[in-house]
């Protein structure tokens, strides 16, 4: 069963524009919420990160939307760049748990010049 | 670069056989935790280990087990081999109590 659902899988977004990348969750014991990106052959690297107290965080193009009582949170990165072109991953942390992350199945973006 | 190292960075081991892959933590870190990540796949808990003991464990059989060593480098050992083994394996390290969770670049593991 996948704790946080992810979408879409795959995104193609025109130099300048908005990438915008959902998740959706439904384990209200959850109380982080980070942004990893990856490049192939990479390990993931933590991007930017919300705790479920404040409705958005915006730290240079990067922007986390969320919404609570939806459950659900999204990544916008605003003026995107090719340098962007990577595949993201939302995730969420239970602290009550195994303290461990649940990762969605991650979004390849591509951002063409 | 997050300071995570991870070794070796590619691997090739034929079914049934035994592996171990490495981790050295960031410095300041006390918490590794162990992930799979299959291919086009997010990655996948396997456990985690505070003050030399697991202190979590994801859907994963026993022959995945691991160590943490007083300088909190750690080892995950995967014993009798699959195919379906074959994955990015990534240690991610931490501070207890703090949620931030920082990835090295992992290692490759092909089953043949």
């Amino acid at each position: 069963q996948q704790q946080v659902k992810q979408s879409p899988q795959s995104l193609i977004v025109q130099k300048g524009g908005i990438s915008i990348i959902n998740c959706a969750y439904e384990n209200t014991a959850f109380d982080y919420f980070p942004w990893y990106q990856q490049f192939p052959g990479k390990g993931p690297a933590l991007l930017i990160a919300i705790r479920p107290d404040v409705s958005e965080k915006k730290e240079g193009r990067f922007t986390i939307s969320f919404n609570k009582s939806a459950k659900q949170f999204s990544l916008h990165i605003m003026d995107s760049q090719p340098g962007d072109s990577a595949t993201y991953f939302c995730a969420a942390w239970e602290a009550t748990g195994a303290n461990n992350l649940f990762f969605g199945t991650g979004t390849r973006l591509t951002v063409i010049p | 670069e997050t300071g995570v190292t991870q070794s070796p960075t590619h691997l090739i081991k034929t079914r049934g056989q035994q592996v171990t892959l490495r981790c050295s933590s960031q410095s300041g870190h006390n918490t590794v935790s162990w992930y799979q990540q299959a291919l086009g796949q997010g990655p996948q808990f396997i456990f985690q280990y505070y003050r030399e003991e697991e202190n979590g464990r994801g859907n994963f059989p026993p022959r995945f087990s691991g160590l943490q060593f007083p300088n909190y480098s750690s080892e995950l050992n995967v014993n009798a081999l699959e195919l379906d083994d074959s994955a990015l394996y990534l240690c991610a390290s931490s501070r207890v109590g703090v949620t931030e969770a920082f990835f090295g670049q992992g290692t490759r593991l092909t089953v043949v």
